[in-house]
């Protein structure tokens, strides 16, 4: 059965680095999303991305996170300069073609992000 | 603006017996209800989704939700619980009126299904 994947698992990196979060969506699928999940606290829906453009976003996806499909596999979440506050658990998702209002969205792994 | 509340963290059901996991939601309108399940070390699975239609939606791995109205509820249920179905389960709600492609989906704090032998 075909499922989303994430890379890494776990990332580490320093207060004020760069990361950058790495999804490859189901393959024949157009509509991709990231939401993150703080330990212990709900998931909560980050940025939806559609036609190469960012369809709907929320007020955590600031001017620090960015979001691109650079060629026809992946999809990346980018936080230009870590805060503590960005360690989560990060899911990427993705939806069908003919599931433009989202309705199935298949999530991946997730990557656990530890800013320290 | 919308919410899903889980109001039961923790849930404890013998094997065999049924159970239910509570979720109501606040929505204007009639909202997309789902249910997702975590599994230790892995992303959330979709469960199952109320559309339209039937009040009494059937997903995956024998388990079922009543959407019921009146209540704005959406309880999980099972009629004889697994050992294997201890996870953690998130309710979620979608506007039905967000036009955009790619809609979010806002989700419960999760309650804690532990099935015991």
């Amino acid at each position: 059965e075909p499922e989303v994947t994430q890379t890494p698992s776990h990332q580490v990196t320093q207060m004020g680095q760069e990361v950058i979060l790495r999804c490859v969506p189901i393959s024949n699928h157009l509509y991709f999303y990231w939401y993150r999940q703080i330990l212990g606290q709900k998931v909560e829906f980050l940025v939806s991305f559609y036609n190469n453009e960012i369809s709907e976003k929320s007020e955590i996806f600031d001017d620090q996170f960015s979001v691109e499909r650079p060629d026809g596999s992946n999809f990346t979440l980018k936080i230009r300069s870590t805060k503590l506050e960005d360690s989560a658990m990060y899911f990427c998702a993705s939806s069908d073609s003919s599931d433009p209002r989202g309705l199935e969205q298949y999530f991946g792994p997730g990557t656990r992000l530890t800013v320290t | 603006a919308q919410s899903v509340a889980q109001p039961e963290d923790q849930v404890n059901v013998a094997e065999g017996n049924p159970l239910t996991v509570k979720c109501t939601y606040s929505v204007s309108g009639n909202p997309y209800l789902f249910w997702y399940v975590q599994y230790p070390n892995r992303g959330l699975q979709f469960l199952l989704k109320y559309i339209t239609g039937d009040n009494l939606v059937k997903g995956s791995y024998g388990f079922e939700a009543e959407f019921n109205k009146s209540q704005t509820s959406f309880h999980l249920k099972k009629p004889s619980a697994l050992v294997s179905d201890s996870a953690l389960y998130f309710c979620a709600v979608r506007d039905r009126r967000a036009y955009s492609s790619a809609s979010k989906i806002i989700f419960g704090s999760g309650t804690r299904l532990s099935i015991r032998p």
